[in-house]
């Protein structure tokens, strides 16, 4: 069974790179038409995409948070990566990784396999 | 881009059906059949209920359907049931590559 697992920080300072790791388990990163992607909830409120990378290392963002969000693939340690740079008080959040899906006929941004998530705080 | 718009909250007794909304323009919701939906009880991972507009992952109950028209999609549960009780999303895939939520809906079973 597949599984997800992130590490790194849990508290950040105002300015600073948020960096996270997706360690996955289970199965391979490398995998056609799977696609490896981070999602965040802020404390009480609703899920935002972050951005999704292939194991080619083809990535997208989104474009609220693309100047500053960096995704990186490892298929050697079957991870992936996730760094958020000048984060705020607003990057509080709990911070997922998630397995999604793209075909030409089927897609959906994570399914079945996510981690548990995890609360990066940012504060002074 | 803009978050897809949902309703803040619904609610309805046990065995009746609702009906979430999920709003979005020619660019992301009415672009393309990739309209998917999450159920989130607290403190927990989402879980993929529908996929593709109307699409149902295995073990997921056929009491949850999907549907779309134009920019809009719906989530229609019925038989509701008290573990039903959560906060659903909608997500939508883009014309610009990219994915994007609703806002959520807090689903209350009186």
């Amino acid at each position: 069974q597949l599984q997800l697992q992130e590490s790194g920080p849990g508290l950040v300072r105002p300015s600073e790179t948020l960096s996270l790791t997706c360690t996955v388990s289970g199965g391979l990163i490398r995998s056609e038409s799977y696609y490896w992607g981070w999602i965040r909830q802020p404390p009480g409120k609703g899920l935002e995409w972050i951005g999704s990378i292939y194991y080619s290392g083809s990535t997208n963002y989104n474009p609220s948070l693309k100047s500053r969000v960096t995704i990186s693939v490892d298929t050697s340690k079957n991870q992936f990566s996730l760094k958020l740079s000048s984060v705020t008080a607003a990057d509080t959040a709990v911070y997922s990784c998630a397995r999604g899906y793209c075909s030409r006929t089927s897609c959906y941004v994570a399914g079945d396999s996510w981690g548990q998530g995890t609360l990066v705080t940012v504060s002074s | 881009q803009s978050a897809l718009t949902q309703p803040a909250s619904v609610s309805g007794s046990p065995g009746q059906s609702i009906t979430v909304s999920c709003t979005g323009t020619s660019s992301d919701v009415g672009a393309y059949n990739f309209v998917s939906w999450y159920q989130q009880h607290p403190g927990k991972a989402p879980r993929l209920m529908i996929y593709d507009v109307n699409k149902r992952p295995s073990g997921v109950s056929n009491r949850f359907s999907g549907s779309k028209s134009g920019n809009t999609a719906s989530l229609t549960i019925s038989g509701l049931q008290a573990e039903d009780e959560a906060d659903y999303y909608c997500s939508s895939y883009t014309r610009s590559n990219t994915w994007v939520f609703g806002g959520g809906t807090k689903l209350t079973v009186l």
